[in-house]
């Protein structure tokens, strides 16, 4: 089946500067790539996702990156915020598969 | 957006007794919801895919006969812990699929 990594498991970042959190997966047939984003004591929310067919997808300060060959993507938050702390999860859909596997986790911690 | 309903957010129940978490799809019908459980610090560990109008579908090491799961119509699925221990204290997150994966607010159970 399906094996997600992530990588860092903490992160620790000046408000303002970027935070880059790295996902790779082992099965060649994933084509769904969601990351969520979890506050204490609340389930996951979605902050964005790309498909197989796309290199990169951008949403203002947040961007996912996908290397196909190399079977990894990527979480980019730039201009970080106070508020962007919180752990974030990646996931990987392999196709004809409904279900979710999702990274190990990171929680990411915004200085002020 | 889609919004998926969980309830309670919190419940705490005796040893030996059954405790009915509800998980709804607001605006969508779903003919797929899934049951995620959550230890503190840890990732999403997938329970159960529930299918309307069919027997769920349990991941493996999950008791069938202790975490009951009914979905009886296209926008609510059901998870029962039954004879709750105090082992079974956790927090429980429904999922429901359309497009992308929208996540419930989770549920605290407390077995005392």
């Amino acid at each position: 089946g399906e094996n997600v990594e992530q990588h860092p498991s903490t992160l620790s970042v000046q408000e303002g500067d970027s935070a880059v959190i790295k996902c790779t997966y082992s099965d060649s047939a994933s084509n769904y790539f969601p990351w969520y984003k979890q506050e204490l004591g609340k389930g996951p929310q979605l902050i964005i996702d790309i498909r197989s067919n796309v290199g990169e997808k951008k949403d203002q300060r947040i961007a996912v990156t996908l290397n196909k060959t190399a079977k990894h993507f990527s979480l980019h938050i730039t201009e970080t915020q106070p508020e962007d702390s919180a752990v974030y999860f990646c996931a990987a859909r392999a196709f004809g598969n409904e279900k979710l596997t999702f990274g190990t986790g990171t929680r990411l911690t915004i200085i002020p | 957006g889609a919004v998926v309903s969980q309830h309670p957010s919190r419940v705490i129940c005796k040893s030996g007794t059954s405790v009915k978490i509800e998980c709804r799809s607001l605006d969508f019908q779903a003919t797929t919801m899934f049951w995620y459980r959550q230890f503190p610090k840890k990732s999403l560990m997938l329970m159960a895919t529930s299918n309307e109008g069919s027997k769920a579908t349990y991941e493996q090491g999950v008791e069938k006969d202790k975490f009951l799961i009914n979905h009886a119509s296209l926008t609510l699925s059901t998870l029962t812990v039954t004879s709750a221990h105090p082992e079974d204290s956790s927090f429980y997150i429904c999922s429901a699929q359309e497009n992308g994966y929208t996540f419930g607010s989770g549920t605290r159970l407390t077995v005392v």
